[in-house]
């Protein structure tokens, strides 16, 4: 089934050291995303690919990074530079950047927690 | 700035009640889009519907139905005889039509509703 797939669902992290999340998709879609979902706070976005080997920060990216060398694949790297790194991280795809559908299809998140 | 409000935080009703969420929006831009999108205690959000500006028709997609109302930038969602499945929490979004951030969904703080039997 094509789809995108997060992984781990659950990690947990010790203070100051760096995690790197994982985030495949087979639907062939241009763009990928980054999202951050803490209680009460909805999603804000980390960082967005348009294109493989491009990627761009969105509104909170400090502390974060990401790389886009293949299409399939975006993981992200939770840097001990994020202040609160504790909180569910989603990624996304789209088949293109502004796409006229609009959709965005998400994995099922991953869970941090920073000890 | 763009902005989405969902002043409902959260919602408790009793299986077949009708429910209804709320959605206001801001934006300075003539054309834009607006989303829903539920995310089941899983995890991920899934695509409910999109709705641009240009087209204020309501639309109605089985128990599911959609107000959009320019004039009070609102874009609000019901849900008849609601079920225990519609147990989420459900996210309003934005995003401009051209400019460059078409891609960038700026995204309500999500109103959980809970269906108990």
């Amino acid at each position: 089934d094509g789809g995108i797939t997060q992984s781990p669902k659950y990690l947990f992290r010790k203070e100051g050291q760096n995690v790197t999340l994982s985030c495949e998709q087979n639907l062939n879609h241009d763009a990928m995303y980054w999202y951050r979902q803490d209680p009460g706070q909805g999603l804000r976005l980390i960082y967005y690919s348009q294109i493989v080997n491009d990627f761009q920060k969105g509104d909170i990216a400090e502390g974060y990074s990401v790389s886009r060398e293949k299409k399939e694949s975006f993981p992200l790297t939770v840097t001990s530079a994020q202040k609160n790194p504790t909180a569910f991280y989603l990624c996304a795809s789209s088949i293109d950047w502004g796409s006229v559908t609009g959709e965005l299809f998400f994995g099922e998140g991953s869970r941090l927690t920073v000890l | 700035a763009q902005k989405v409000t969902q002043a409902q935080t959260e919602i408790s009703v009793v299986e077949k009640e009708d429910v209804t969420l709320d959605c206001v929006y801001e934006t300075r831009d003539t054309t834009y889009y607006l989303f829903w999108y539920k995310q089941p205690p899983s995890g991920e959000l899934v695509f409910l519907i999109r709705r641009n500006s240009f087209d204020e028709q309501n639309e109605i997609s089985g128990r599911y139905s959609w107000n959009f109302q320019k004039s009070t930038s609102s874009f609000n969602f019901t849900i008849t005889a609601s079920q225990v499945v519609d147990s989420a929490v459900y996210f309003c979004a934005l995003s401009e039509a051209y400019g460059g951030s078409q891609g960038n969904l700026i995204f309500g703080k999500g109103t959980k509703l809970s269906v108990k039997p």
